[in-house]
């Protein structure tokens, strides 16, 4: 099985100031990793995702995730975030092989001030 | 955007009364979820389907069924309505593994159970 925790539940920063949204992930096999943006009263929309191949993954709106599997860890970065950027961001994970559970992290809520 | 729809997009019930929900796909994709979304809990699985007659349960899935009689629709049935079913219901579609990984989701049902 797998299970994802977000460590924040929700993440106040100023505008133009740099972001960190931390996700730890547990799983007995190899995963797929994503991150996932709702904004208001909206549906959910996939910011990046990791695969396979470089660590590194660069996704919509200038955020990019890390991929390190030592630490079990996905965390999501942006330089310089906007007032846009005011959302719920979700973690997810999902088995490479075998039943294709998507399993979702509690979410945290970013909040940017000007 | 991705053909997904999901109907009714509001709905007031009674307690002990039943409620089926429709996700309706139009992009012929194999798996479909449903989930649930509250406030802490993040999106939690209910069930999901990896094909027509081929369902799964999630991490929530008292309380519910599902059926999928045809490819492009995934039914969620709540037998006896109660008051800790009042959510905002997602469903998601997705067609597969490697690249077409990247799930859909739905604009969301809100339930409420009074």
């Amino acid at each position: 099985a797998q299970s994802v925790t977000q460590l924040d539940s929700q993440v106040p920063v100023f505008e133009e100031a740099p972001v960190e949204l931390r996700c730890n992930y547990s799983s007995s096999v190899s995963v797929y990793l994503f991150w996932y943006v709702q904004y208001p009263n909206q549906g959910l929309q996939l910011l990046l995702k990791y695969l396979s191949g470089s660590t590194l993954v660069k996704g919509i709106n200038g955020f990019e995730a890390e991929f390190n599997k030592s630490q079990t860890s996905f965390h999501l970065r942006k330089p310089s975030v906007h007032i846009s950027d005011t959302a719920e961001y979700f973690c997810a994970v999902s088995p490479i092989q075998g039943a294709q559970k998507l399993v979702f992290g509690q979410g945290t809520r970013l909040t940017i001030n000007p | 955007d991705a053909g997904i729809t999901q109907s009714p997009r509001h709905k007031v019930t009674e307690t002990g009364t039943p409620v089926t929900l429709r996700c309706h796909q139009t992009e012929n994709h194999r798996y479909m979820y449903w989930y649930r979304q509250d406030p802490g809990h993040g999106l939690r699985l209910i069930h999901y389907s990896y094909g027509v007659k081929d369902t799964d349960k999630g991490e929530v899935s008292d309380g519910y069924s599902v059926s999928r009689s045809k490819t492009e629709d995934f039914l969620l049935t709540l037998e006896s309505a109660t008051s800790s079913q009042t959510s905002v219901y997602f469903c998601a579609i997705r067609g597969g593994g490697g690249e077409r990984t990247e799930a859909f989701f739905g604009q969301g049902t809100r339930l409420t159970v009074v």
